[in-house]
């Protein structure tokens, strides 16, 4: 199957520093990838969609300032977590899907970033 | 709005059963389905998809089933192992919404030696 990178797997920060995670598709292009939050033992929570060259698209309640997100090539995006603080301490995860045809494509995930914000 | 439910939340097995893991969804339009393992503290690996045009998928042990029309998949497992310990979850890609899945809760699998 397709790969998906995300690093880094485990950061630690300090209360008001800022993190960026990374999420490459390794053998294949992404116009469009996904960031994702996932609390212990629930299911994943879409935050927003990354589109390639243009604006992100955040869901309802997710904060745009605080979570920046960037697609400036077609395997590269980043979430960055600014002026971190404790709840924002979670399971992040990415993905991009492969395309068979429009919409109708076929996902694929990064191995996650635990964030702990102490 | 579409909505994934899976059945059981969580299932204890003894190693070498059969075992089945449901999924329901509402809105039968959908691209297409796919099943996810995740190990704790991992990322999703991609078991298998099912296009909405396809009614079963097989890989390995594993097959899946999709009857689009009552809004129902399930994930057969043949010969349980404690290696399939997991959290499995199943995904439906709603039509004209982008490329964007729609999760269920998942199923916490333990299979005992």
């Amino acid at each position: 199957g397709a790969v998906v990178s995300q690093h880094p797997s485990r950061v630690i920060c300090k209360s008001g520093t800022s993190v960026k995670i990374e999420c490459r598709s390794l053998d294949f292009q992404a116009t469009t990838m996904f960031w994702y939050r996932q609390f212990p033992k629930q299911s994943l929570m879409l935050m927003a969609t990354s589109n390639e060259g243009s604006k992100a698209t955040y869901e309802q309640g997710v904060e745009k300032d605080k979570f920046l997100i960037n697609h400036a090539s077609l395997t590269l995006s980043t979430l960055t977590v600014t002026s971190a603080h404790p709840e924002d301490s979670s399971f992040y995860i990415c993905s991009a899907s492969r395309g068979y045809r429009e919409g109708n494509t076929e996902a694929f995930f990064g191995q996650g970033t635990r964030l702990t914000v102490v | 709005k579409q909505e994934v439910t899976q059945i059981p939340a969580a299932l204890s097995v003894p190693e070498g059963e059969n075992l089945v893991l449901n999924c329901s969804f509402t809105d039968s339009a959908i691209y297409n389905l796919q099943w996810f393992r995740q190990d704790p503290g991992k990322g999703l690996t991609s078991l298998l998809l099912i296009q909405s045009s396809q009614r079963e998928q097989t890989s390995g042990r594993l097959n899946a089933s999709l009857d689009k029309s009552s809004g129902r998949s399930t994930l057969y497992i043949a010969a349980s192992q404690p290696g399939d310990s997991a959290t499995y979850l199943c995904a439906v890609r709603p039509a004209f919404a982008g490329n964007m899945l729609t999760f269920g809760g998942g199923t916490r699998l333990m299979v005992k030696p």
